[in-house]
């Protein structure tokens, strides 16, 4: 059973460049979501989806779009990366808001 | 609005124990707590919903104290792998917000 699948694992990108990041989930969740982990700043949420075809914005979403096609995969973009969007990003998925976040393992990315 | 977690970080012996403390200024629905281990992604530990209670996992247990807006997290006769940085999130009807941390280190 591979949970959360996120890819790829790591990326190093030059500013301006486009990208995007993909979330697959097998357990059939509802919920997904993307989160930015920076040095002391704990889990910042970018954006979520309640469900297929679904998408609402968290606490940081500036620079960042995502589309929610299919209830299995959700994916995050950046349109033109800049250095201060260097983090570890996670992806989570989960039944309800009240249900435990299954987590991924994550995608490293620098943004030269 | 993010929760406040104390203390930012505690050591350790082997069999000491902890408490970890998770405030906030909105009104809490639900409380959920993480673990995470360096360099790898965080682990659910336990949801409080409101209403007082007390939830348990191994030597790890939690309040929820619904009208002071806070939970507790302890963690009791610690082992070598509690080591970590610990994270609640406070819940409303569709996302979280996190605390940001507190590490956890225990030593032999």
């Amino acid at each position: 059973n591979a949970g959360v699948t996120q890819t790829p694992k790591f990326r190093v990108l030059k500013t301006g460049q486009s990208m995007t990041l993909l979330c697959a989930q097998d357990m059939n969740h509802e919920y997904m979501y993307w989160y930015r982990q920076d040095p002391g700043m704990g889990l910042r949420l970018i954006h979520y989806s309640v469900g297929e075809g679904t998408t609402a914005k968290g606490e940081v979403p500036d620079g960042y779009n995502v589309s929610r096609l299919k209830k299995q995969n959700f994916l995050l973009g950046l349109e033109s990366a800049a250095p201060s969007q260097t983090s570890v990003y996670f992806c989570a998925s989960s039944w309800t808001a009240i249900q435990p976040q299954h987590f991924g393992d994550g995608t490293r990315l620098s943004i030269l | 609005q993010q929760p406040v977690q104390s203390p930012q970080a505690v050591i350790l012996r082997e069999g000491e124990d902890a408490v970890i403390n998770c405030s906030s200024s909105k009104a809490l629905y639900s409380v959920h707590w993480y673990r995470q281990k360096h360099g790898e992604a965080p682990v659910f530990l336990m949801i409080l919903l409101k209403g007082g209670e007390q939830k348990g996992h191994e030597k790890i247990s939690a309040s929820f104290n619904e009208k002071k807006q806070q939970s507790s997290l302890y963690l009791t006769a610690s082992q070598l792998s509690y080591s970590g940085t610990y994270f609640c999130g406070t819940g409303g009807s569709e996302k979280l917000v996190f605390g940001k941390g507190t590490k956890l280190t225990v030593n032999p």
